[in-house]
């Protein structure tokens, strides 16, 4: 079992559509991280989100991280062909740990 | 600004051949250091990670070793490559945890 939880595990949508993307967990994290991979590159960092209830926003991207530090969503408006990829969380157990990486909700935008 | 360079992109290996892939990071000192494996649907595996010339950590039991010759240089390693052992290796690093991971374009090996 992994102890990040992603989903949907896909999502094919078409541009100018909303969406959210959750990450679950039954584990409370310190921390957490989105990134965002494309096909054949390492995955790039989009967030840290750190205090319970905290929402980020970077452009159309809304974060937010449960009260409980449990889980976290990504929001996307207006969708793109551009913010096609794979979306990863990431969580911090305890503070200096490593993160352990969730298995990813694979966007595709269709234009 | 901080670079980190990864290579060979792709590489297609016999079972039982030997294996060097190498990490090297520009413009920083002291970082920390990880090797990790992605698998379809099972997000990054953390392979190795390294705080220091010499200092290897291990998350997984496996076929493969990792070592830190320089202070910017991480080599993963091993002597006898496996089937179970394809898949897309990246390297990342960084100084604070909290600060993100950057990665490397990564490997795509292929064993057959």
């Amino acid at each position: 079992t992994q102890l990040l939880e992603q989903s949907p595990q896909f999502l094919s949508i078409q541009e100018g559509e909303n969406l959210t993307v959750y990450c679950n967990s039954s584990s409370v994290f310190s921390s957490l991280q989105w990134y965002r991979q494309e096909p054949g590159e390492g995955p790039v960092l989009l967030v840290t989100v750190v205090t319970g209830g905290e929402v980020k926003k970077l452009k159309r991207l809304t974060f937010q991280f449960g009260d409980a530090r449990k889980d976290s969503s990504l929001h996307i408006t207006a969708a793109q062909p551009g913010d096609t990829g794979l979306y990863l969380c990431a969580g911090e157990r305890n503070y200096g740990q490593n993160f352990v990486f969730g298995p990813g909700t694979r966007l595709s935008v269709l234009p | 600004s901080q670079t980190i360079h990864q290579w060979p992109a792709t590489l297609v290996q016999p079972v039982g051949s030997p294996l060097s892939l190498e990490c090297t990071v520009e413009g920083t000192s002291n970082p920390n250091l990880y090797w990790y494996r992605q698998a379809a649907g099972r997000g990054l595996q953390l392979l190795f990670y390294s705080v220091g010339i010499g200092q290897i950590s291990s998350e997984v039991p496996q076929n493969l070793s990792a070592s830190r010759p320089q202070d910017r240089q991480f080599i993963l390693s091993s002597k006898k490559l496996l089937l179970s052992d394809s898949g897309f290796y990246l390297c990342a690093w960084n100084r604070d945890r909290r600060n993100g991971y950057t990665f490397g374009s990564g490997t795509r090996l292929t064993v057959v």
